[in-house]
């Protein structure tokens, strides 16, 4: 297994644009997060799911982010109508729901809003 | 939810042992202490967790002290390659998100 992967890892667009970046998971982890970074700042949890149900969105999420793990096993996160306020690193995790519930994250998109 | 506190960056010179501290004063009986690291321009990197008791990796050292509001992140031999922000890490929401701080950037001067 090599670990949780993302695509793209580099992403630039005009604002306004939508965009959609995806996680592929380590392959028998049932949970999956996905987190924003910006520059200097620690990882701000956006949402998570358990198998292919959404269980928590963050206040950050606005209604112009949608994520989507339809099988269980891939997400998408995709930002409609991009802003230059979006643009960070965006990062997705997964986990075993165990006891410890570590995370394994992934090396991230990053997104530039022109 | 619990929070952590980290001083904001350190120093150390390479092959000598680095002590990363973390409090955590409000943690729940049940909840694992966690640290991750972050390179530049990578994602975070798992390094290490525990409950209890100290706990041993090949990447590193977890000393839980006994009441458990505290905890140190051991390096036991620092290499330029350890530079990087380390997180002190609690779960949030009964361990389904981490909340992670600003972290502790740690400098090796070779």
């Amino acid at each position: 297994d090599t670990g949780v992967s993302q695509d793209p890892r580099h992403k630039i667009t005009k604002r306004g644009q939508n965009v959609t970046f995806r996680c592929d998971p380590i392959s028998e982890h049932n949970r999956l997060y996905w987190y924003r970074q910006t520059l200097g700042q620690g990882p701000e949890f956006l949402t998570y799911f358990q198998n292919e149900a959404q269980l928590e969105k963050s206040r950050l999420l606005s209604d112009r982010f949608s994520a989507e793990r339809p099988k269980g096993s891939f997400s998408t996160l995709e930002i409609q109508r991009t802003e230059q306020g979006d643009s960070a690193m965006y990062l997705c995790a997964s986990s075993l729901a165990d006891s410890t519930d570590t995370q394994y994250f992934g090396p991230g998109t990053r997104l530039t809003v022109l | 939810d619990a929070k952590t506190t980290q001083p904001n960056s350190m120093e150390s010179n390479e092959e000598e042992p680095v002590h990363l501290p973390c409090n955590h004063s409000t943690i729940s009986g049940t909840d694992y202490i966690h640290w991750y690291r972050q390179l530049p321009s990578q994602g975070p990197e798992y390094v290490i967790h525990g409950l209890t008791s100290n706990v041993n990796n090949r990447m590193a050292s977890l000393a839980i002290a006994e009441d458990r509001k505290s905890s140190t992140l051991i390096l036991h031999r620092a290499t330029l390659r350890d530079a990087a922000v380390y997180y002190c890490i609690l779960p949030y929401n009964y361990g389904q998100n981490f909340v992670f701080g600003p972290g502790t950037r740690l400098s090796v001067l070779p």
